[in-house]
């Protein structure tokens, strides 16, 4: 099955820095990849998502890029703000255990991320 | 208002002693899931369903059961639970039957099995 490696497990950087954090996959016919943040205490929402016939994607201050032949993918947030601190998620959609079909998501272990004011 | 509601939010039971977590949707989405979240592993998929009728084992399906009798409720049974199954127990559901699109989360129930 799917299964998914995200670095670095955790990430602090100064107010204004870039933050990269990194996902592997192993499925080479997973087609989707979103990416969730889960601030403290509260449930994980979508930031951002990436499908397999895009290789970049772009939402203000937060871009996915995707690689299909090297099976990596990554979130890159611009200008980060002491807001952006959080847990981040990557997954990969992938296939049941039989191959007969596809509907399973893999998360990533998870990024702490901190922004220093 | 679209939601994503889960019960109980808070439980503790004792080992072998059988519970169910309900959770419910209001946005007639096809795709339902669960989740459990444990420090340093992420989230991992317990079972998922694309239809009604229709679950599927995610990743760590073992010691759980679920059913999906109709569209909005996907509720999660422990039939004889463990202190292993301790954890924070997320149900999520998304609109498209694959699971390739948003996934609205509910807030999560924190299970303590002792």
């Amino acid at each position: 099955g799917e299964n998914v490696e995200q670095h670095p497990s955790t990430l602090s950087v100064q107010e204004g820095d870039s933050a990269v954090i990194k996902c592997t996959y192993s499925d080479s016919a997973s087609n989707y990849f979103p990416w969730y943040k889960q601030e403290l205490g509260k449930r994980p929402q979508l930031i951002i998502d990436i499908r397999s016939n895009v290789g970049e994607k772009k939402d203000q201050r937060i871009a996915v890029t995707l690689n299909k032949t090297a099976k990596h993918f990554s979130l890159h947030i611009t200008e980060t703000q002491p807001e952006d601190s959080a847990v981040y998620f990557c997954a990969a959609s992938g296939a049941n255990a039989g191959g007969t079909s596809y509907g399973k998501l893999t998360f990533g272990q998870g990024t702490i991320l901190t922004v220093h004011p | 208002e679209a939601q994503v509601t889960q019960n109980p939010r808070y439980l503790i039971t004792v080992t072998g002693k059988k519970l169910t977590v309900t959770c419910s949707q209001n946005m007639n989405h096809e795709y339902m899931s669960w989740y459990r979240q444990d420090p340093g592993l992420g989230l991992r998929q317990i079972y998922y369903s694309m239809n009604v009728e229709v679950t599927d084992k995610g990743d760590v399906p073992e010691g759980y059961k679920v059913s999906r009798k109709e569209k909005r409720n996907f509720p999660l049974i422990l039939e004889s639970p463990s202190p292993n199954q301790t954890s924070l127990y997320f149900c999520a559901s998304s609109q498209g039957t694959r699971g390739t699109d948003t996934q609205y989360f509910g807030p999560g129930t924190r299970l303590t099995v002792l």
